[in-house]
């Protein structure tokens, strides 16, 4: 069946530094895919997405691309600020047989910016 | 146009005792969807309503745990006879229609439910 494997947490780094969370993913078809964002005690929030190959979704200084010929989502942003702590999660739309618009998702990875 | 709402945030049950879990979508969306995050993992789906239908309960466990989405109201997780591993955050979702999903949906903050 479809999956998502995300790189493993947490990831620690220094206020503006370079980050990069990877995803990749398997699936049946051509999902959509999402990054959602989950600061603590709260749920989660759409960031970004890409709805096919090549797109590339943005945000809040955030943005991945869709590859198709990898089957990766990697998410990056050039300079993080303490604010940007939280845990990150990638997601594919399932649009198997069925198509019900379920998401399927990574374990997530913890992001710490220390200042 | 107030989110998803759920309530409640926080619940505590002893084993054995039942859970409700409700979930008020954003207006105009009919499409509910239900997903459980255990500790330290991701989010799982649990299973998809509109109104007055269950769609796809593929990830719903089978025995204790049901779920509705009346012509009014709420929609409506419950769980039975709680056990210690039931606790996780629950977490709905709305969007106003499947071809919606593409672009995401809206997730409500959660219910944490703790049985103790």
């Amino acid at each position: 069946g479809d999956s998502v494997t995300q790189m493993e947490g947490p990831v620690t780094l220094s206020e503006e530094a370079f980050l990069t969370i990877n995803c990749t993913y398997t699936a049946t078809g051509y999902p959509s895919l999402f990054w959602y964002v989950q600061y603590p005690g709260e749920g989660l929030q759409l960031l970004l997405k890409a709805t096919k190959a090549d797109d590339k979704g943005s945000n809040k200084g955030f943005e991945a691309t869709y590859r198709k010929e990898t089957t990766s989502f990697h998410l990056e942003k050039g300079s993080v600020q303490v604010s940007d702590s939280a845990v990150y999660f990638c997601a594919l739309s399932d649009r198997g047989s069925s198509n019900t618009g379920k998401l399927i998702f990574g374990q997530g990875t913890t992001l710490q910016v220390k200042p | 146009n107030a989110g998803v709402m759920q309530n409640p945030r926080h619940l505590v049950r002893r084993r054995g005792q039942e859970a409700r879990l409700r979930c008020s979508p954003m207006k105009g969306h009919s499409h509910v969807y239900w997903y459980r995050q255990l500790p330290e993992e991701g989010l799982k789906f649990m299973v998809y309503l509109q109104k007055e239908n269950i769609i796809d309960e593929s990830g719903m466990p089978k025995e204790r745990f049901s779920a509705e989405f009346p012509k009014e109201g709420p929609s409506i997780l419950r769980i039975q006879q709680v056990v210690r591993g039931d606790s996780a955050a629950y977490f709905c979702a709305s969007s106003p229609s499947t071809t919606g999903t593409d672009y995401g949906y809206t997730f409500g903050s959660g219910t944490r439910l703790t049985v103790v």
